[in-house]
Order: structure tokens, then C-alpha cells, then sequence
């Protein structure tokens, strides 16, 4: 049981790649997360979804993309990187109990430094 | 005003002390989490709660749904408890809504 994997751990990228990070979870979790972490700031959702195939937009979500084509992964993709989401990514899981109470589950992170 | 407010944003102490991190919100909700990032970045799930008390090991965490406050305690605070603890919200649209985290050092 691996829990909430994130690939790649670290990434540089030029302005105007693109690139996909990858989340996986092996929990069986309806709900996934993308946020990213910037230096002084709590978290910020970027993406999430509800279930496999279904997606919708947090709180950041302008320049990235994601799917959710399989319950286990979900996909965030950046189309034309800027230097503005230079950031850290974390992604996360979570299961609903009962009256909507959710454990979440992270993954370790992924450093993403745009040049 | 943001709808999740931690005291202090920065925590300094010594080994052995009896620490409090604490959080407010305004916002209605179903669970409140704390978690904890270590300095290599990593998160990790410390609690979830809903109503009470929670212990495990040295941690406790308390939360006063009327008064919409939690705590995190930690007993005999170790260097190695350094680390920057988050506590989160979740509300009425299952979304977590974070704090800005209180960062605490331990000396030895």
C-alpha cells in the first residue's frame, strides 16, 4: 500500500513547455486534489475531482489542466509554463465517511522551478 | 479576514516545553484537520476531527465546535517536533479551506 505518489519529485522547466504531473493513489479514493504551496501561503487548490471523470476548478485554477480518466490517477498538466507557477505541488486523496467527514492523504510534493 | 486563523505564525521554545498552536475559524463545518509539514516538504495527516478530543502519543487535539476554535498540544516538545503544523477546514462543500501554518522550532 503505497498510499498518494506524486511523479516527478523535482522538475525545471523553460517558459512555455509543457509538462503533466502525475498523482496516483492506491486507496480506492473518490476525492483527489491538486494544490500548490508558495512560499508564505497555506495551500491552494488548484483542481479536484469528485470521482473518476469528473473534474472542477479550486480556488488557482487558471493555467492548468487535469483529468481524472482512471479512479486512481489524476493528471495535472501545465500547457505553457511561466515563471509564475513556480511553486510546490502537492497532490491529496481523501475517502468521505458517513456525514462528509474526509481523512486526506498527501503526496510527498513535487518542486517545479520555471526558468 | 481569512476563514481560517492559526496563532502564533511563529513558535519558538525548548526542549521539554508544553506547547499550544491554535487555530479559529468562521466558516461551518463538517471536520477540522491538523496536519504537519516537515522541513523536507513533506505533509502528513496529524488528526481529524469532528467534535472532542483526540490523542496520539504526545499530541492532543481539542476542538469547541460552539466556540469554532481547536487546539494542537504537544507534550514534552522534542527537536525533532520541529516542523511547520497546518490546520485545515473542511466545509459545508467538503473543500478545505487552510491556515497559514505556525512554524515551530525546537531547541534542544
Amino acid at each position: 500500500n503505497a498510499g498518494v505518489t506524486q511523479t516527478p519529485k523535482f522538475r525545471v522547466l523553460k517558459t512555455g513547455q509543457s509538462m503533466t504531473l502525475l498523482c496516483a493513489q492506491d486507496m480506492n479514493h473518490e476525492y483527489m486534489y491538486w494544490y500548490r504551496q508558495d512560499p508564505g501561503m497555506g495551500l491552494r487548490l488548484i483542481h479536484y475531482s469528485v470521482g473518476e471523470g469528473t473534474t472542477a476548478k479550486g480556488e488557482v485554477p487558471d493555467g492548468y489542466n487535469v483529468s481524472r480518466l482512471k479512479k486512481q490517477n489524476f493528471l495535472l498538466g501545465l500547457e505553457s509554463a511561466a515563471p509564475s507557477q513556480t511553486s510546490v505541488y502537492f497532490c491529496a486523496s481523501s475517502y468521505i465517511l458517513g456525514q462528509g467527514y474526509t481523512e486526506a492523504f498527501f503526496g510527498q510534493g513535487t518542486r517545479l522551478t520555471v526558468v | 479576514k481569512n476563514e481560517v486563523e492559526q496563532s502564533p505564525q511563529n513558535l519558538t521554545a525548548q526542549e521539554g516545553e508544553f506547547i499550544t498552536i491554535n487555530c479559529s475559524y468562521s466558516v461551518g463545518i463538517s471536520a477540522l484537520h491538523w496536519l504537519q509539514q516537515h522541513p523536507g516538504g513533506g505533509i502528513v495527516s496529524l488528526f481529524m476531527l469532528s467534535s472532542g478530543k483526540k490523542k496520539h502519543g504526545r499530541l492532543i487535539a481539542t476542538i469547541n465546535i460552539q466556540e469554532k476554535h481547536s487546539s494542537l498540544h504537544i507534550t514534552a516538545s522534542h527537536p525533532r517536533d520541529s516542523a511547520v503544523y497546518i490546520c485545515a477546514v473542511r466545509d459545508s462543500n467538503y473543500q478545505l479551506i487552510w491556515g497559514a501554518g505556525t512554524k515551530l522550532i525546537i531547541k534542544p
